[in-house]
């Protein structure tokens, strides 16, 4: 009953490290998302993947890539980090696109100096 | 930039009275979702409401959809410790099916 799955919980990078964040669901869920959360700003969406074998841009894109590898994993990953990407990263899934509740993971905050 | 809005963004109740948090989109929705994150946690799904003029009901906290589908809002009926958090409103856009997320409002709650 583990839900959404999220490694690591905490980071400290470095200015122009790269890392990769991990995402598991064992709920069977088509969709999957990358989110970052940021005082005063709510969840914005970097990248989702509404089915297996198909990645899109959300609003805030930049400095992020990602792979969806299975149904069940889709990974964040920051090529050079910039101190603008400390934030909370969540993951989320669903069962599809459309009127679906969105499950999410516990999240990874990460910080870079 | 950000597509749905919410107000206010904190809110400080009594333990025992009531509030309401409203959310507004600048376009029309397919539906609404709320969430609920407490302090240190992650958001978790409330509810969705998709058609016009909808209202549902959790115990002590009712939502409502708008007749245009473009605002929406979650009453919470006397207040209890256990309401401390944020409750984000997120509107799945007619145009592209996306989900836009409100900045939130922060509760809390003073005993």
């Amino acid at each position: 009953n583990a839900g959404v799955t999220q490694t690591p919980k905490f980071q400290v990078l470095k200015t122009g490290q790269s890392m990769t964040l991990q995402c598991a669901q064992d709920m069977n869920h088509n969709s999957m998302y990358w989110y970052r959360q940021d005082p005063g700003m709510g969840l914005r969406l970097i990248y989702y993947s509404a089915s297996e074998g198909t990645t899109d841009k959300g609003e805030v894109p930049n400095g992020y890539n990602v792979s969806r590898l299975n149904k069940r994993e889709f990974s964040l990953r920051l090529e050079s980090a910039a101190p603008s990407q400390t934030s909370v990263y969540f993951c989320a899934s669903s069962e599809g696109e459309e009127y679906y509740g969105y499950t999410f993971g516990s999240g990874t905050r990460l910080t870079v100096v | 930039g950000q597509q749905v809005m919410q107000i206010p963004q904190y809110q400080h109740v009594q333990e025992g009275e009531d509030f309401t948090t409203y959310c507004n989109s600048s376009t029309t929705l397919s539906n609404i979702q709320w969430y609920k994150q407490r302090p240190g946690g992650h958001p978790v799904f409330l509810i969705q409401l998709v058609k016009s003029g909808e209202v549902k009901k959790q115990k002590r906290l009712t939502f409502q959809f708008g007749e245009a589908k473009k605002n929406s809002s979650l009453h919470i009926t006397a207040t209890q410790t256990t309401d401390v958090g944020t409750y984000f409103c997120a509107g799945l856009r007619s145009n592209d099916y996306k989900l836009s997320f409100g900045a939130g409002t922060t509760v809390t709650v003073r005993a």
